[in-house]
């Protein structure tokens, strides 16, 4: 079964650099959720978009932002990059309606370094 | 501060034996999900429990939940060398899609 892709896998940047993430959620999936994981904690919700509109919003730094597109997959920006977003970054996807029925689905993920 | 909190942090056991972990969160939920985690890898979702349900069953698995006590556990039956990683719960408030994840529990299963 297609599963959630994420691209890049993985990612070296410098500092103050930018970055972009990109998530394909599942194909009719209609609402993608953006998660970071630093080194050895627990992934932190960072921001979700449903039908293209942002739907929720978590502990997002103001140099981050993100959207959903026409074709349901969502860009990730980072910008002004500094070294404290070095971390996984996760994408999942989840019927409207169903993320609580159905669970939230993963992609694998991108391992952004800034150095 | 997080939602959930996982206990215990760390478990290793022999192979064959069981292993049982829980999570206990602070607020109301809508469902709770528990998500495998190889290291540095990707969050695989094991099983989802209903705040209106008790236990559910899947496979080797067997989640229970008690939302009197705000707790749930994941217990593992027959382990296998291949079922170490890290496992998070992880709930969402009610009103909310997000989820909040525990702090995790890594398991290592030994041959």
């Amino acid at each position: 079964a297609a599963g959630v892709i994420q691209s890049p896998r993985h990612l070296i940047k410098e500092k103050r650099e930018t970055a972009t993430l990109k998530c394909y959620p599942i194909p009719r999936h209609d609402t993608v959720y953006w998660y970071q994981q630093g080194p050895g904690q627990d992934p932190q919700f960072l921001i979700s978009f449903y039908e293209k509109m942002q739907s929720d919003k978590g502990s997002i730094p103001d140099r981050f932002s993100a959207q959903q597109f026409s074709d349901y997959h969502s860009e990730l920006n980072m910008s002004s990059l500094e070294l404290g977003d070095s971390a996984l970054y996760f994408c999942a996807s989840s019927s409207a309606g169903t993320s609580g029925a159905k669970g939230q689905f993963f992609g694998p993920g991108t391992r952004l370094t800034v150095l | 501060s997080q939602q959930g909190e996982e206990d215990p942090q760390a478990l290793s056991i022999q192979e064959g034996e069981n292993a049982t972990m829980n999570c206990s969160y602070k607020t109301s939920i809508n469902n709770l999900q528990w998500y495998r985690q190889n290291s540095g890898r990707g969050l695989v979702h094991l099983i989802l429990i209903r705040s209106n349900e008790r236990e559910k069953h899947s496979g080797r698995l067997r989640v229970t939940l008690d939302t009197s006590k705000k707790s749930s556990s994941l217990l593992i039956t027959a382990s296998r060398a291949a079922d170490t990683a890290s496992y998070f719960c992880a709930t969402d408030e009610s009103g909310s899609e997000k989820l909040v994840f525990g702090k995790g529990t890594k398991l290592t299963v030994n041959p």
